[in-house]
C-alpha cells in the first residue's frame, strides 16, 4: 500500500494559463475524489469518480474546471483560463466501499498546492 | 444539507495535559459516520478516528476518544496526554454513504511544551 499520491507537488502559473494535476489513488480503491482548500479553511467537495464514472460535481466545479478518470486508475484535474482565486491547495483522496471493515473512510494524497500570479 | 460547524478556531494546551474540540453537525440522515481529521503543517490529511452513527458507544484510538451526542448533534474530540507532535489542524467531518465528506472550518491545536 503506497499511498495515494499527488503531482506536481507545487504549481505556480500565471493567470490564464491552464493546468493540469494527477491523482493516483490506493490501487484497490474503486472511488477517487477532489477537493480544494484554500488557507485556513476545511476542504471543500469538487467531485467524485467511481472507477471511471463521474458520479457527482460540486457547484464550486466552473465551467473551466474538468476532471477525468479514463481507466479508472490515476485521475486527472484540468483547471482552464486559471484566474487568481483558483489559488488553494487541490487534494485527491480514494476509498472503497469497504476497506478494511473502515466504511467510507477516505485517504487523503498530500495535495497540490497552486498558486495563480 | 449537511453542515459542520467547529466553534474554536485556536485552541492551546499544555504538554502532558487533556484539550476537548468541539464539532457539531447537522443532517437529515440516520445513517451516517463521522471523521475527525488531522492536518500538521504542510503535511497530509490523516484520519484520527471515526464513529457511526448506528452505535451507541463512543469511538477510542489510544490517547483519542470523542463524545458522540446524537440527539444534540455533537461530535466532540478529547486527546489526552497531549504530546508535542499533536500540534496540527483539526477538522471534523461527516459523510453520508460513499460520498463527499463535508468538513468544519477546522481548529488550530498548539502544544505548549
Amino acid at each position: 500500500d503506497t499511498g495515494v499520491s499527488q503531482d506536481p507537488r507545487h504549481k505556480i502559473t500565471k493567470r490564464g494559463q491552464n493546468v493540469t494535476f494527477r491523482c493516483d489513488p490506493i490501487s484497490e480503491h474503486n472511488r477517487l475524489y477532489w477537493y480544494r482548500q484554500t488557507l485556513g479553511q476545511g476542504p471543500e467537495f469538487l467531485t467524485y469518480f467511481q472507477n471511471e464514472a463521474q458520479l457527482e460535481k460540486s457547484r464550486l466545479l466552473s465551467d473551466r474546471f474538468s476532471a477525468e478518470r479514463p481507466k479508472g486508475s490515476f485521475s486527472t484535474l484540468e483547471i482552464q483560463r486559471t484566474e487568481q482565486g483558483d489559488s488553494a491547495m487541490y487534494l485527491c483522496a480514494s476509498s472503497s466501499p469497504r476497506t478494511g471493515g473502515l466504511s467510507y473512510e477516505q485517504y487523503f494524497g498530500p495535495g497540490t498546492r497552486l498558486t495563480v500570479t | 444539507a449537511q453542515t459542520v460547524t467547529q466553534s474554536q478556531p485556536e485552541m492551546s494546551v499544555q504538554e502532558a495535559e487533556t484539550v476537548t474540540l468541539s464539532c457539531t453537525y447537522d443532517t437529515s440522515e440516520s445513517d451516517y459516520y463521522l471523521f475527525w481529521y488531522k492536518q500538521p503543517p504542510s503535511r497530509q490529511m490523516i484520519l484520527v478516528i471515526r464513529q457511526e452513527a448506528y452505535k451507541q458507544q463512543n469511538a477510542t484510538e489510544n490517547r483519542f476518544s470523542v463524545n458522540f451526542q446524537k440527539a444534540a448533534k455533537s461530535f466532540s474530540l478529547k486527546i489526552s496526554d497531549s504530546q508535542l507532535g499533536d500540534a496540527a489542524m483539526y477538522f471534523c467531518a461527516n459523510i453520508q454513504g460513499a460520498q463527499k465528506l463535508v468538513f468544519g472550518q477546522g481548529t488550530r491545536l498548539t502544544i505548549n511544551p
